[in-house]
């Protein structure tokens, strides 16, 4: 079946870890995004890329990075630099039209 | 900047109650809006999408309307259910711009 897939659904990161959050889509859509979900909160947007080779910064893209070697890939790294990553980050893909969500990473750090 | 409100912020009903639930956008001039499901430690799914030049839109017991003059859409749910527990979102996209999330209504109905 065709969908987003994000591994791992659990990750726990150490103080001063780079840790990476992949996202996998066998839709075939080129726009990817990433956000970041906290409790209470709406959905903040972290990165995006609407092409391979391409990517955009979101709202609150500081410690974070990305890369879009691959239609079906965007992988997304929470560096040393984001201070408070504790969060359920949610990749999705397909927002001009009818959006499709993986079903998220919960990251805490430890 | 578009902003997206929903209210209430949390509901809690009893088996069989119909629902409505509101979402306000500061900006009419919108390209599209949708609404979410999201059960806890998931991810969203969509359930309905209303274009621009639509009034709404139906699934099953799910309604859901859009008024772009007042800023307002509302997805009505008929004959809730134990199973309809869950956090709504509603998506704002205005043209070519990303989409912006309201900060979505958590709903319990018990039996």
């Amino acid at each position: 079946d065709g969908g987003i897939t994000q591994s791992p659904k659990y990750l726990f990161r150490k103080e001063g870890q780079n840790v990476t959050l992949s996202c996998e889509q066998n839709l075939n859509h080129d726009a990817m995004y990433w956000y970041r979900q906290d409790p209470g909160q709406g959905l903040r947007l972290i990165y995006y890329s609407q092409i391979v080779n391409d990517f955009q910064k979101g709202d609150i893209a500081e410690g974070y990075s990305v890369s879009r070697e691959k239609k079906e890939s965007f992988p997304l790294t929470v560096t040393s630099a984001q201070k408070n990553p504790t969060a359920f980050y949610l990749c999705a893909t397909n927002l001009d039209t009818e959006a499709f969500f993986g079903q998220g990473t919960r990251l805490t750090v430890v | 900047k578009q902003e997206v409100t929903q209210i209430p912020a949390a509901l809690s009903v009893p088996e069989g109650e119909n629902l409505v639930l509101n979402c306000s956008f500061t900006d009419s001039a919108i390209y599209n809006l949708q609404w979410f499901r999201q059960d806890p430690g998931k991810g969203l799914t969509s359930l309905l999408l209303i274009q621009s030049s639509q009034r709404e839109q139906t699934s099953g017991r799910l309604n859901a309307s859009l008024d772009k003059s007042s800023g307002r859409s509302t997805l009505y749910i008929a004959a809730s259910q134990p199973g309809d527990s869950a956090t709504y979102l509603c998506a704002v996209k205005l043209g070519s711009y990303i989409p912006t999330f309201g900060r979505g209504t958590s709903l319990i109905v018990h039996p």
